[in-house]
């Protein structure tokens, strides 16, 4: 069984702040890879990264970064220097190597205060 | 690249009508599409897998009946909410799953709001 757990159901942060998602995930599979996507209101859900088991190498793409650590079995987001822009839900996604489906957590929703 | 589109992007229908939501891959081929339902400030739940040229496959607790979903092409899905609802009223979102030699990645919709009356 798949199952990813966002624990943190809304933050709040001040713009220019920094802020970390987190993301723990529970799977058999040695091959699997985890996703972060964002839905802002207008509902859309946007991807913002893909990443497999095998590949524990964190990355960053502007603002955003990502730790992936497979001994405590997360994959947590971070913004720096949050923009209002930001302000969305946030969900961290599981696949299974495999399968097709993918599991999703809860999200986080994040809100940026000017 | 990697773009969804779905349409209509909002509907309101009286109760006992059906409605067609169509989903397609704009720059991309998917064998596999997924329909989701989303309540509000809840997650994705996972309806449908649609793979072109075959059934579908429904999660548990999803009424293929009711749900109708048909993948004709590499490109278009389609959703048919048959005799719906007021409790059939929520967000649905398709995706598409891109594969290639360093991906495979599902992409999603705009969604489709949809207001049973």
């Amino acid at each position: 069984a798949q199952k990813v757990t966002q624990a943190q159901t809304e933050i709040s942060v001040v713009e220019k702040e920094d802020v970390t998602l987190d993301c723990v995930y529970e799977t058999r599979d040695t091959t699997y890879y985890l996703f972060w996507y964002k839905q802002p209101p207008s509902g859309e859900l946007v991807f913002l990264i893909r990443r497999n088991s095998f590949d524990e190498q964190n990355e960053i793409s502007g603002r955003y970064s990502w730790n992936f650590q497979k001994s405590t079995s997360s994959f947590n987001f971070t913004i720096t220097a949050s923009q209002v822009v930001d302000s969305a839900v946030y969900f961290c996604a599981l696949r299974a190597g495999g399968y097709q489906k993918v599991t999703f957590g809860t999200g986080t929703k994040l809100q940026v205060i000017p | 690249g990697a773009v969804v589109s779905q349409h209509p992007s909002w509907v309101i229908c009286k109760s006992g009508t059906s409605v067609k939501i169509e989903c397609r891959s704009l720059d991309f081929q998917a064998t596999t599409m997924f329909w989701y339902r989303q309540f509000p400030k809840q997650s994705l739940m996972l309806m449908a897998t649609s793979n072109e040229g075959s059934k579908a496959t429904y999660e548990q607790g999803v009424e293929k009946d009711k749900f109708l979903i048909n993948h004709a092409s590499l490109t278009l899905s389609t959703l048919t909410v048959t005799s719906a609802h007021p409790e059939d009223s929520s967000f649905y979102i398709c995706s598409a799953r891109l594969t290639g030699t360093d991906t495979d990645t599902q992409y999603f919709g705009p969604g489709t709001r949809l207001t049973v009356l």
